[in-house]
């Protein structure tokens, strides 16, 4: 089955830098990778999402990047700002399920 | 607002006992799904559900059980709490299967 690898568990960039996560997945059969943000004491909510027949997606300060040959997918975030402080999961979708990566704690520096 | 509502916030509760979270929404979607959030482990599911009629085993479902009592709500029971299954709970509603997500508030349970 399908399984999802996330990088760095811990993530601390100065306010104004950039972050980037990482995710690696198994399944090729894979179509759909969303990202969620979870800030502290609430609900997972989706930032971005990207399918399988594109390359990146932009919104905002976000980016996602899907490699397809390699089976990795990137969150880039930009200018980063206080209120990104969050808990970032990605996921992959595989037979019509979500398989959830562990999970990256980012840390804005003030 | 269209939402996914779940109930109780928090809850604590003696080892044995047996406990239901309910979670109910209003956006009309037909996919169901139940989550554990335990630090450092991410999300793991529980059960789910693609309408009513559906019910399937998520990767940890043992000690868990569900009903799905109508398009808008589905229950989870602990039959028999136990201590390591204090966890953060979250249901989770989608429009497509393993897409667009929409997550409830989260249930906290202590088993003590």
């Amino acid at each position: 089955g399908e399984n999802v690898e996330q990088h760095p568990s811990t993530l601390s960039v100065q306010e104004g830098d950039s972050a980037v996560i990482k995710c690696t997945y198994s399944d090729s059969a894979s179509n759909y990778f969303p990202w969620y943000k979870q800030e502290l004491g609430k609900r997972p909510q989706l930032i971005i999402d990207i399918r399988s027949n594109v390359g990146e997606k932009k919104d905002q300060r976000i980016a996602v990047t899907l490699n397809k040959t390699a089976k990795h997918f990137s969150l880039h975030i930009t200018e980063t700002q206080p209120e990104d402080s969050a808990v970032y999961f990605c996921a992959a979708s595989a037979n019509y399920q979500l398989i959830w990566g562990a999970g990256t704690k980012l840390i804005i520096k003030p | 607002d269209a939402d996914v509502t779940q109930t109780p916030r928090n809850r604590i509760t003696k080892t044995g006992k047996r406990i239901m979270l309910e979670c109910s929404q209003t956006k009309g979607h037909d996919r169901m799904y139940w989550y554990r959030q335990d630090p450092g482990l991410g999300l793991r599911l529980i059960y789910y559900s693609f309408d009513v009629k559906d019910i399937n085993k998520g990767e940890i479902s043992d000690g868990y059980s569900v009903s799905r009592q109508a398009q808008a709500k589905f229950s989870l029971s602990l039959e028999s709490a136990i201590p390591n299954q204090t966890a953060l709970y979250f249901c989770a509603t989608s429009d497509f299967p393993g897409q667009g997500y929409t997550f409830g508030s989260g249930t906290r349970l202590t088993v003590v």
